[in-house]
């Protein structure tokens, strides 16, 4: 069974710019959550869906986010324009039990 | 912050030595986790203690939890090069719509 994947694994982006990480959860999973850890603080998280639908997204951080899921299966987020503060690695997860998240390998994102 | 914390930041020991990692968090939790990330990869879960458990093994590792003093340690015995990494206590709350990471505990292993 294949792991949760993200793409890109690392991207280098200029501030303004605009970038969009993908993240394909395990097959069946429900639900999908992102995080991100910024300049080696705590991973924190960002939002989190149920199929499709966005169940919270309390962790977003401001506007230049968006996050979305179509058709339930693969989830984008998207920043734009980005800004030197959204460097950090951006983490997916999915899962079917609730106690359960199984984690990708993240995508690192310098914006220089 | 609901947010687990680990201590230490940063703990370096020898090849073979145990090494004990904590977390404090603040409120009530269903179940607490122990992920490892190795660097540059993602994080793979290590074990998980349920609130109504003090203690767990999985293989050299061995994980306590106090809720009376809202803490956990993660224990790593006999340790190896190859458990360098950084280790993150996540706790889940009861109604398990999110997991609360820390900043982690940085472990370097010298051969």
């Amino acid at each position: 069974e294949a792991g949760v994947t993200q793409f890109p694994s690392h991207s280098v982006i200029e501030k303004g710019q605009t970038v969009t990480l993908r993240c394909d959860p395990i097959s069946g999973h429900d639900n999908l959550y992102w995080y991100r850890r910024v300049m080696g603080k705590e991973i924190k998280f960002l939002l989190h869906f149920v199929k499709e639908s966005k169940q919270d997204e309390s962790g977003m951080p401001n506007n230049r986010f968006l996050a979305e899921r179509t058709g339930g299966t693969y989830s984008t987020l998207k920043v734009q324009p980005a800004e030197l503060e959204d460097s950090g690695v951006y983490f997916c997860a999915s899962s079917q039990l609730p106690d359960t998240q199984y984690f990708g390998p993240g995508t690192r994102l310098t914006v220089l | 912050s609901q947010q687990g914390e680990e201590d230490p930041q940063a703990l370096s020991i020898q090849e073979g030595e145990n090494a004990t990692m904590n977390c404090s968090y603040k409120t009530s939790i269903n179940n607490l986790q122990w992920y490892r990330q190795n660097s540059g990869r993602g994080l793979v879960h290590l074990i998980l203690i349920r609130s109504n458990e003090r203690e767990k093994h999985s293989g050299r590792l061995r994980v306590t939890l106090d809720t009376s003093k809202k803490s956990s340690s993660l224990l790593i015995t006999a340790s190896r090069a190859a458990d360098t990494a950084s280790y993150f206590c996540a706790t889940v709350p009861y109604n398990f719509n999110k997991f609360y990471f820390g900043s982690g505990t940085k472990l370097n292993v010298k051969p």
